[in-house]
């Protein structure tokens, strides 16, 4: 059972553009929902993070949009820039992170110049 | 350094063989937990630790897979009899446990591991 859908499975968004990544969970129990992206050879280095509390949290030209009664959540990048190109994978976890965490499939970022 | 470190960074195996990886975690980190990536089955969470309790193991796909920490601190994740399907990277991450914010993971670079 795959407890946290991610979609798109890839995008391509032109320089300057919005890219957005959309999740959905099963367990009403998860209350912590994280975004990972990933470089090649490298590890998942945490971008932003939301409890279910809030509705939206933004960092810089990243922003997590929260939907608890739809138990979905979504990443926006505003101005996409060609670094943010990566693998971006979101996630979600109980005990606010102290459990393992669940993550979705991954979203394949390319940006264009 | 100060991150997560893991070695070695790439193991190549042969199918049956024992193999062992080691995680060295951000000092002062009480949480570790071992991950396992893979192109049919992505990001899936294995086992983790915090401190001197017993260990989750709810994400181990089998017996073959153990893993310890010693002295909390640095841990090392066994797989017995490996088989093709366990070819994969390896990621190890640690967290701070802190009580105020929520429990960022920090991971390490992986152990690219491959069972011929």
């Amino acid at each position: 059972q795959q407890q946290v859908k991610q979609s798109p499975q890839s995008l391509i968004v032109q320089k300057g553009g919005i890219s957005i990544i959309n999740c959905a969970y099963e367990n009403t129990a998860f209350d912590y929902f994280p975004w990972y992206q990933q470089f090649p050879g490298k590890g998942p280095a945490l971008l932003i993070a939301i409890r279910p509390d809030v509705s939206e949290k933004k960092e810089g030209r990243f922003t997590i949009s929260f939907n608890k009664s739809a138990k979905q959540f979504s990443l926006h990048i505003m101005d996409s820039q060609p670094g943010d190109s990566a693998t971006y994978f979101c996630a979600a976890s109980m005990r606010g992170g102290a459990d393992g965490l669940t993550f979705g499939k991954g979203t394949h970022l390319i940006i264009q110049p | 350094g100060a991150g997560v470190s893991q070695s070695p960074s790439n193991k190549v195996t042969e199918k049956g063989k024992d193999v062992e990886l080691r995680c060295d975690p951000i000092s002062g980190h009480t949480a570790l937990y071992w991950y396992r990536q893979s192109l049919g089955q992505g990001l899936e969470f294995l086992i983790y630790f915090q401190g001197n309790s017993a260990p989750d193991k709810s994400g181990l796909p089998s017996d073959r897979f153990s893993a310890e920490r010693t002295g909390g601190s640095v841990s090392t994740l066994t797989i017995q009899r490996t088989q093709q399907e366990d070819s994969a990277v390896y990621l190890c991450a640690s967290s701070a446990r802190g009580a105020v914010s929520y429990n960022e993971q920090f991971f390490g670079p992986g152990t690219r591991l491959t069972v011929l």
